[in-house]
């Protein structure tokens, strides 16, 4: 089982600064199927990146993702008010598919 | 726009089966290019991937739930299942069922249903 390790587990930042989050896994991930989800209390993920760089249909150009192997990062350009929330990693290559334990973007 | 919707008792005895059932409309559950899953979320936690199903019946269980865990489809119905039998606390969670298409991860997911594990 691939074990992601997400940090830090909270990060304290203002509107309009850069947020950057990152996951590392324990073995490397299949073909880069490494994707990145947002949860707002109370709400299902919603799916930002997939294939470690692509972003899903609809998701702001602010939010980007980059990596490979083991080490992969979400960066937020510019924080905006609704991007307040939980950020998981997750890697569906290989089964089981498991997820990191969660980064908390809280407002400073 | 695919929509899913889960249905299922909310509160589960231990050591019975709880049993939930998806729903999904905007498209067809037998879509050859989609599968489908279960996630569970326990109260402030993260989350953890069930089980996944393709719409010929094909099943994938995580290993730490294989042998609890029985995951169903029903194409005339639209819907496919979870049974997750001889419940305990730790299986209190929110279940959300989930969409998928092809090799990419999961983008189309219900609301969640919270199951409480009491007796």
């Amino acid at each position: 089982e691939i074990v992601l390790t997400q940090s830090p587990g909270t990060l304290s930042l203002s509107p309009g600064e850069r947020a950057t989050l990152s996951c590392r896994a324990s073995q490397s991930v299949s073909s880069s199927y490494l994707a990145w989800y947002q949860q707002k209390p109370g709400q299902a993920p919603r799916l930002l990146i997939y294939g470690a760089s692509s972003r899903a249909t609809g998701i702001p150009d602010r939010f980007s993702g980059s990596g490979s192997g083991t080490d992969f990062t979400l960066t937020i350009s510019r924080l905006e008010p609704e991007d307040f929330a939980v950020y998981y990693c997750q890697q569906y290559g290989s089964s089981p598919e498991t997820f990191g334990q969660g980064t908390k973007v809280e407002i400073k | 726009q695919l929509q899913l919707q889960e249905s299922g008792p909310g509160l589960v005895k231990p050591s019975e089966t709880l049993s939930l059932t998806c729903t999904v409309s905007g498209g067809s559950i037998s879509s050859s290019s989609y599968y489908w899953g279960w996630i569970r979320q326990p109260p402030g936690k993260g989350l953890e991937w069930i089980g996944s199903i393709y719409y010929s019946g094909s099943t994938y269980y995580n290993p730490s739930l294989k042998s609890r865990v029985t995951i169903s489809v029903d194409t005339s119905k639209n819907q496919f299942s979870l049974k997750l039998s001889s419940v305990t606390a730790a299986d209190t969670a929110v279940y959300y069922c989930a969409g998928r298409n092809g090799p990419d991860p999961f983008d189309y997911w219900g609301q969640g249903t919270l199951v409480t594990v009491s007796s």
